[in-house]
């Protein structure tokens, strides 16, 4: 089942500019984790905030996390050409092993 | 350098029959999963082990067998009896601390059906 669900489907902005995606779950979560997907490729963990967690930073990366309205935003800021790719939100149930993933935003920076 | 292997990168299959897909973990983790994508979706969980010599169906592992006799390798064979093998496979390992690990992913395995 997915459990989360990203918004928008799709995003496009310029070089330079700050990107913001959302996402939203449906049940009570341990932690919630965003990843990157690069074209055919693999998936990369960008970062993890748990459930008791409200914001989180790495680099140009800021996580919110509101577990009243079980929702997450990703902002990437400063955004780069290579930041294009398509992200993912995730997250693990309580009481769960399994990490289930939304069907993510796909993300263009135009140079 | 520690990481997962997914091999081969592209396969073809027949239909009616079986192939095994690869994937070896040297980083230690205890748990291994395995994922579908297929275009423009998410990912949905297949299998998962939590330990060796144990696993656990996910939400589509219907047409779908594993095995976990090592640590380090999580095969999966995609059986005859999948009808619409064809997608992106993935496979991820994480340490079983749910609370404090991300997953590491492979590179993927592209199934098509020829």
């Amino acid at each position: 089942s997915q459990q989360g669900e990203e918004d928008p489907q799709a995003l496009s902005i310029q070089e330079g500019e700050n990107a913001t995606m959302n996402c939203s779950y449906k049940t009570s979560i341990n932690n919630l984790q965003w990843y990157r997907q690069n074209s055919g490729r693999g998936l990369v963990h960008l970062i993890l905030i748990r459930s008791n967690e409200r914001e989180k930073h790495s680099g140009r990366l800021r996580v919110t996390l509101d577990t009243s309205k079980k929702s997450s935003s990703l902002l990437i800021t400063a955004s780069r050409a290579a930041d294009t790719a398509s992200y993912f939100c995730a997250s693990i149930g309580a009481g769960s092993y399994q990490l289930t993933f939304g069907k993510g935003t796909k993300l263009s920076v135009i140079p | 350098d520690g990481g997962i292997t997914q091999s081969p990168k592209y396969l073809f299959r027949k239909e009616g029959q079986n192939v095994t897909l690869s994937c070896e973990q040297n980083l230690n983790h205890d748990a291994m999963y395995w994922y579908r994508q297929d275009p423009g979706q998410g990912l949905r969980l297949i299998y998962y082990s939590q330990i060796v010599n144990d696993f656990q169906k996910g939400d589509i592992a219907e047409g779908y067998s594993v095995s976990r006799e090592k640590k380090e390798s999580f095969p999966l064979t995609v059986t005859s009896a999948q009808k619409n093998p064809t997608a992106f496979y993935l496979c991820a390992s994480s340490g079983t601390d749910r609370g404090n690990y991300g997953y590491t992913f492979g590179s993927g395995t592209r199934l098509t059906v020829v």
